[in-house]
């Protein structure tokens, strides 16, 4: 079965950096991509980027361009998602999701979340 | 960029009510259109794809329609297990998506 299964919870100070991991099973990982989605507390689901697990091309949201650097590592179906110069408001849960390529692209599986919480 | 809205923002609905929640896109998006439903402390689930395509799994009481800039999402009878937040996300501009603001489902 689909499994996707994120690293645990951090706690980081302003201006350090988080990598969460996102390791995928179940599935044959570079046929798909992988988006992550963060949601701070009491908030909406707000899309973060995306990443080709086949060929490693990635995009963006415009508002953490040159923050934000998403990776995979096809030998272990790991992806990561590495958040540079942390804010209080980057305190969120930050989701993985397998993105599914069919002409009309959508998330299908989730992992479980991560806490990243930004104080100081 | 693609903007997203919903409506209501929220609701109060009692079991066995039919439930619709809107959403609109800020340009045409054709049917790329998606529904989710998250509970509280829980990733959200994938409902709907394309608009109406019912995803793997999820009951037929729900159901998605539209196309262009209007969309919704109907639960024709409410169970005590869809009481939760549902949110539309476009995938016109993909890879780039937005999601709406969300719209909160409780019991009356």
């Amino acid at each position: 079965q689909v499994q996707l299964v994120q690293s645990g919870a951090e706690v980081k100070k302003p201006g350090a950096s988080v990598k969460v991991s996102c390791k995928a099973s179940g599935y044959t990982f570079t046929s798909y991509g992988i988006s992550w989605v963060r949601q701070a507390p009491g908030q909406g689901l707000e899309w973060m980027g995306w990443i080709s697990a086949y060929n490693g091309n990635t995009n963006y949201a415009q508002k953490l361009q040159g923050r934000v650097t998403m990776t995979t590592d096809t030998s272990t179906s790991t992806a990561y998602m590495e958040l540079r110069s942390l804010r209080s408001d980057d305190t969120a849960v930050y989701y993985c999701a397998r993105m599914k390529y069919s002409g009309y692209d959508y998330f299908d599986y989730w992992g479980q979340g991560t806490l990243v919480t930004v104080s100081s | 960029d693609i903007q997203m809205t919903q409506s209501p923002s929220s609701l109060s609905a009692s079991v066995g009510d039919r439930v619709t929640i809107t959403c609109r896109a800020s340009q045409s998006i054709s049917s790329y259109l998606n529904w989710y439903q998250q509970k509280p402390g829980k990733a959200p689930k994938l409902l709907i794809y394309a608009a109406s395509s019912l995803q793997s799994g999820v009951p037929s009481r729900f159901s998605g329609s539209g196309s262009g800039t209007d969309f919704t999402l109907t639960i024709s009878s409410l169970q005590p297990e869809d009481f939760a937040t549902y949110y539309c996300q476009q995938s016109y501009s993909t890879p780039i998506f937005t999601f709406g603001p969300g719209t909160k489902v409780d019991i009356k």
